[in-house]
């Protein structure tokens, strides 16, 4: 099984900064990696497939890059309804792996 | 619209029995493979059990192979898990996902909760 980490565990930001979280697989996933994005009471949200192709709808200040074991997703400018958990997946292979979250909290 | 919709979620006694639906419209069903992911209270997002489109292919997460089963119904557009042998780890938010590789679609879920 393929152990997905993140860190950190909570990133506490002020709006209109930048956020960069990491996500680190255990062996290479390629770039069979997604993010998606979480809110109290809701379900989660595709944001990122691909490692680095946004999903439909997404807005561009969010962004993915990596390859094999080391994934970042950056949210270049936050907003108010950026504060939420954020959680990468792997889906290289089975069974599919998510990390444990990181929670971006507002500073 | 393109939605999942789950039910059949509820308060059942350890080593009781529950079985989910999920309810799928806007997409063709019968093309699309679907996955079940848990969410425990406080906790993160569990990969449980994956069907195929046409259920050739049928994947299990160690900590429910053996005791949840899996299946769809595709003139029904519907997913089911049958879920026996219930024990207090099971407690979580059920959500059924749609695809392969990433989850594109999710439904809001469905609560589970094993408790005497």
């Amino acid at each position: 099984e393929i152990v997905m980490t993140q860190s950190p565990a909570t990133l506490s930001v002020s709006p209109g900064e930048r956020a960069t979280l990491s996500c680190r697989a255990s062996q290479s996933v390629s770039s069979n990696l997604a993010w998606y994005q979480q809110k109290p009471g809701q379900a989660p949200r595709l944001l990122i497939y691909g490692a680095s192709t946004r999903a439909t709808g997404i807005p561009a200040r969010f962004s993915g890059s990596g390859s094999g074991t080391e994934f970042t997703l950056t949210i270049s400018s936050l907003q108010s309804e950026d504060f939420a958990v954020y959680y990468c997946q792997q889906y290289n292979s089975w069974p599919r792996t998510f990390g444990q979250g990181t929670k971006v909290e507002i500073k | 619209e393109v939605q999942l919709v789950e039910s059949g979620g509820g308060l059942v006694q350890p080593g009781g029995s529950l079985r989910l639906s999920c309810a799928a419209s806007g997409f063709t069903f019968s093309s699309y493979s679907i996955n079940w992911v848990r969410q425990a209270p406080g906790k993160g997002l569990e990969w449980v059990s994956y069907i195929s489109s046409s259920s050739s292919t049928i994947y299990y997460a160690d900590s429910v192979k053996g005791r949840f089963t899996i299946s769809r119904d595709n003139a029904k557009n519907s997913l089911y898990l049958q879920m026996n042998s219930l024990r207090a780890e099971d407690t979580a938010v059920y959500y059924c996902a749609r695809n392969f590789y990433y989850m594109d679609v999710w439904g809001k879920g469905t609560t589970v909760t094993v408790s005497s």
